[in-house]
């Protein structure tokens, strides 16, 4: 079954405390990206990955860090997370030319900062 | 930058009742446009998509979009929404050679049995 995989679903931590989100997907997609959804801010996009090895900066990337050492994998890293970062968070896939392809969610993340 | 805005946030309507939410974009150049809903307590998932061609698009459960390009907008419609409509959706728009997929803040769809 074609999915985007997310761990952890939920998680409550303290301000500082370095945590990994990780982003899996099956289906061999090139283009991996993570977002943050707030009420009423709808989704802002964090990183983008095109290709393994190549990552961009989206719309709200301070504080955050990713990596795609592999074409499967697209971690979310937040090195000393504050609690202006407790959000729900997504990650998605699409596969190439990039441009206009729907992209595929997965679960989410629900990460809680105190 | 590309934008979008959804100015209806909030909608409530009763079963059987038409529906239109509305999606204004600001890009002047070519656009893929796309409407997403998330069901409560999941993930996002695709309605629609529009590329290029006929500009009015059918999607699943129904639901269909115009692209009107002089008013810049891909409103969202359904005839006759039912109860399991209810959730969020979200209309997002890619522009030109933008590698990014740039989201409106949404609209809450409440259906009442």
């Amino acid at each position: 079954e074609a999915q985007v995989t997310q761990n952890p679903r939920y998680l409550i931590t303290v301000t500082g405390k370095k945590l990994t989100v990780t982003c899996s997907q099956n289906m061999n997609h090139e283009y991996m990206s993570w977002y943050r959804q707030d009420p009423g801010l709808g989704l802002r996009q964090i990183y983008y990955s095109m290709n393994v090895e190549v990552t961009d900066k989206g719309d709200v990337p301070e504080g955050y860090k990713v990596s795609r050492k592999e074409k499967r994998n697209f971690p979310l890293i937040l090195e000393s997370p504050s609690p202006n970062q407790t959000s729900l968070y997504f990650c998605a896939s699409s596969s190439g030319p990039v441009i206009g392809q729907p992209q595929h969610f997965g679960d989410g993340t629900r990460l809680s900062i105190l | 930058a590309q934008s979008v805005s959804q100015h209806n946030h909030h909608v409530i309507l009763s079963e059987a009742a038409s529906l239109e939410l509305g999606c204004n974009y600001s890009y002047g150049g070519t656009v893929n446009l796309f409407w997403y809903v998330q069901y409560p307590g999941q993930h996002l998932q695709l309605l629609l998509k529009y590329f290029s061609g006929d500009p009015l698009v059918k999607g699943i459960k129904g639901f269909e979009a115009e692209f009107i390009k002089s008013k810049f907008s891909f409103n969202l419609r359904k005839p006759s929404v039912q109860w399991s409509d209810t959730a969020e959706y979200f209309c997002a728009v890619n522009a030109g050679s933008a590698r990014q997929l740039t989201f409106g803040s949404g609209t809450q769809l409440t259906v009442l049995p």
